[in-house]
């Protein structure tokens, strides 16, 4: 397998544009996490969803982000406008039980 | 509010020492994870620890699970300079969310 996939790998984009994350889970997990991870805070998760269904989205951080999984195999993660302080290293993460498979992330520089 | 307090959050250590890292958490869930993170790199999962008293080891690395303490500990023997690292470790809180300990940042010099 695989492994988490995540798209793209490295974003530069500038203050004010929309940035698109992309997130492919581990065939047969059924549920999938979003994290943000800084220097200053640390891991947070986003938001997460189980069999394509939004269950917990308190740790969006405000209306210009949203997330989207369309299907078992997709998950979009939006960030609408950006903003020099949504720069960070987005994680996918998916399980199937217990346990999270962190895929590799995205580094995102917004200036 | 769920917290996961991890000390000491940055860790020298010489080869071939013993030491341990602490993992403080506050629900209830007595489901701990223990995970491993490279500089720039994704995080790798160590140990899933589901019940009291829980025991793993791989290698160097010991994890153990007291859930009347909400305790957990990663106890390294004899280190070797592969395992400095970023270790995490993350409570889940009755749910599938997992929060996460702050780190603890581990250098091995030689």
């Amino acid at each position: 397998d695989a492994g988490v996939i995540q798209s793209p790998r490295h974003e530069v984009t500038e203050m004010g544009q929309e940035v698109t994350l992309r997130c492919k889970p581990i065939s047969g997990h059924n549920s999938l996490f979003w994290y943000r991870q800084t220097m200053m805070r640390g891991l947070e998760l986003l938001i997460y969803f189980n069999n394509n269904v939004p269950i917990d989205d308190s740790g969006m951080p405000e209306d210009r982000f949203s997330a989207k999984m369309p299907n078992a195999s997709f998950s979009t993660l939006k960030i609408q406008p950006s903003e020099p302080r949504d720069s960070a290293v987005y994680f996918c993460a998916t399980s199937h039980g217990y346990e999270q498979y962190f895929g590799p992330g995205t580094r995102l520089t917004v200036t | 509010e769920l917290k996961v307090e991890q000390n000491p959050l940055f860790l020298s250590m010489q080869e071939g020492k013993n030491y341990t890292i602490y993992c403080n958490y506050s629900t209830t869930s007595d489901r701990l994870y223990w995970y491993r993170q490279d500089p720039g790199k994704s995080l790798e999962s160590l140990f899933v620890l589901l019940s009291n008293g829980a025991v793993k080891q791989e290698g160097r690395l010991m994890a153990s699970l007291d859930t009347k303490a909400r305790l957990s500990t990663l106890h390294i023997t004899a280190a070797v300079h592969d395992l400095s690292a970023t270790y995490f470790c993350a409570d889940q809180g009755g749910s599938e969310k997992l929060v996460f300990g702050k780190g603890t940042k581990l250098t091995v010099n030689p």
